[in-house]
């Protein structure tokens, strides 16, 4: 696609419940990442896909985090018993990026997830 | 630990003005610096950005200036315009290729 897609673009659940927030990167684009971005604060690195390396997890702020990238394209997010504190935007981007390289992330518009 | 420090937090600007945003970081081994813009609702997208051995980048009223020996850096805006308004990131790329962000700058041109 043109750009990096991301849905829902909304999403409320009660504290608790599962969620999973879809990534659709742009096509060719190895590299994808997830970031997190409470109000008013920085973007929170998450985790970051590269080709067919392992990923680098070291951002997930718990075990009810997980991620996974399905044949090197589309990505889902999973929150497992949600928490009040992880209510905040969460972004997707994707990258041509190889080290040594000057790309950017591509972003998307982000998902907003309101746990009540 | 935060890498990448980013100041200040909030700039008021009056139309016309310069705007500048400052950035710091700890990490030499970092490879590039980007800056992103975001407007409410919308994802960041990259403004303009600078690798380590280049003091100076522009690109129309965008400048980076760039200080490897004092490891900082930071954005210019000249001719600042109420289009202008938004939140704005500094950040810096690990050599694994993650990027690092600051905190953020919400810039407010008054017309």
């Amino acid at each position: 696609g043109a750009g990096v897609s991301q849905s829902p673009s909304n999403k409320v659940t009660e504290k608790g419940k599962d969620v999973e927030l879809r990534c659709d990167p742009i096509s060719g684009h190895t590299a994808l990442y997830w970031y997190r971005q409470s109000l008013g604060q920085g973007l929170e690195f998450l985790i970051y896909f590269q080709g067919n390396s392992a990923p680098d997890k070291s951002g997930l702020p718990s075990d009810r985090f997980s991620a996974e990238r399905t044949g090197g394209s589309v990505s889902t997010l999973t929150i497992q018993r949600t928490q009040q504190e992880d209510s905040a935007v969460y972004l997707c981007a994707s990258s041509l990026d190889h080290p040594g390289t000057a790309y950017g992330y591509t972003f998307g518009s982000g998902t907003r997830l309101t746990v009540v | 630990q935060q890498q990448v420090k980013q100041s200040p937090q909030s700039l008021i600007v009056q139309k016309g003005g310069i705007s500048i945003i400052n950035c710091a970081y700890e990490n030499t081994a970092f490879d590039y610096f980007p800056w992103y813009q975001q407007f409410p609702g919308k994802g960041p997208a990259l403004l303009i950005a600078i690798r380590p051995d280049v003091s100076e980048k522009k690109e129309g009223r965008f400048t980076i200036s760039f200080n490897k020996s004092a490891k900082q850096f930071s954005l210019h805006i000249m001719d600042s315009q109420p289009g202008d308004s938004a939140t704005y990131f500094c950040a810096a790329r690990e050599e694994g290729g993650k990027l690092i962000f600051g905190q953020g700058t919400e810039l407010s041109v008054k017309p």
